[in-house]
């Protein structure tokens, strides 16, 4: 079975800072793909990055940057330049390429100070 | 990507009542699921919504509780039936296509029971 573990259920940083969110997963599959969402206080879950397990290239968009470390199993987003709007909660999740279910980690709440 | 909207977006409801979900997508896509957000907690798989056929149920989740529609690629509706204040939680559909590795989320459903 396939399990995703955050282990900070809350980060604050200070704005225009740069903060690290970690994750770790256990799969069974070689082939799989890794998640972070974002839900600020409106509920609303936004994708944030993806990262196919088959690449060895850290996926980036705009600030947000990750770590996948495959062989450990460790997969973070790092912020840079936090800005006040990236306050939310953050979910790390997996989903194996052999079925379509997306498990999630318990999520990190982030609050960034002005 | 999808867009995807959800009604309503919040309700009160009496216990031993039912509400009905509708989830509407922009585009048609293969795969919808429905997910249920405790207060304070993860995102929990309920089940997957399959066009013309009965939805797949995660365990911990019966069809006579959770009774789900979907008569095309485009919508689907979650029914809580005989609430009761422990259904209190917020409401999630997603959606994804085969072809993508990547789910869409709704804006969700606040249900408090009384």
């Amino acid at each position: 079975a396939q399990t995703v573990t955050q282990s900070q259920p809350e980060m604050s940083v200070q704005e225009a800072e740069t903060v690290t969110l970690s994750c770790t997963y256990d799969t069974s599959e070689n082939n799989y793909y890794l998640f972070w969402y974002k839900q600020p206080p409106s509920r609303q879950m936004i994708l944030v990055i993806r990262q196919e397990a088959y690449k060895q290239q850290n996926a980036t968009e705009n600030r947000f940057s990750v770590n996948f470390q495959k062989a450990a199993k460790s997969f973070s987003l790092k912020i840079s330049d936090s800005q006040l709007g990236d306050t939310a909660m953050y979910f790390c999740a997996l989903r194996e390429t052999s079925g379509s279910r997306l498990t999630f980690g318990e999520g990190t709440q982030l609050t960034v100070n002005p | 990507s999808a867009v995807i909207s959800q009604k309503p977006s919040r309700d009160i409801c009496q216990r031993g009542t039912s509400l009905t979900i509708q989830c509407q997508v922009d585009s048609q896509v293969t795969m919808m699921f429905w997910y249920r957000q405790q207060p304070g907690q993860s995102l929990t798989l309920i089940a997957t919504a399959n066009q013309g056929s009965e939805a797949t149920y995660e365990s911990g989740f019966v069809i006579d509780k959770f009774p789900i529609s979907r008569p095309n690629l485009t919508f689907s509706t979650l029914t809580v039936s005989n609430m009761s204040p422990e259904d209190s939680s917020i409401y999630l559909c997603s959606g994804g296509t085969s072809g993508s590795n990547t789910q869409y989320f709704g804006p969700g459903t606040r249900l408090t029971v009384l």
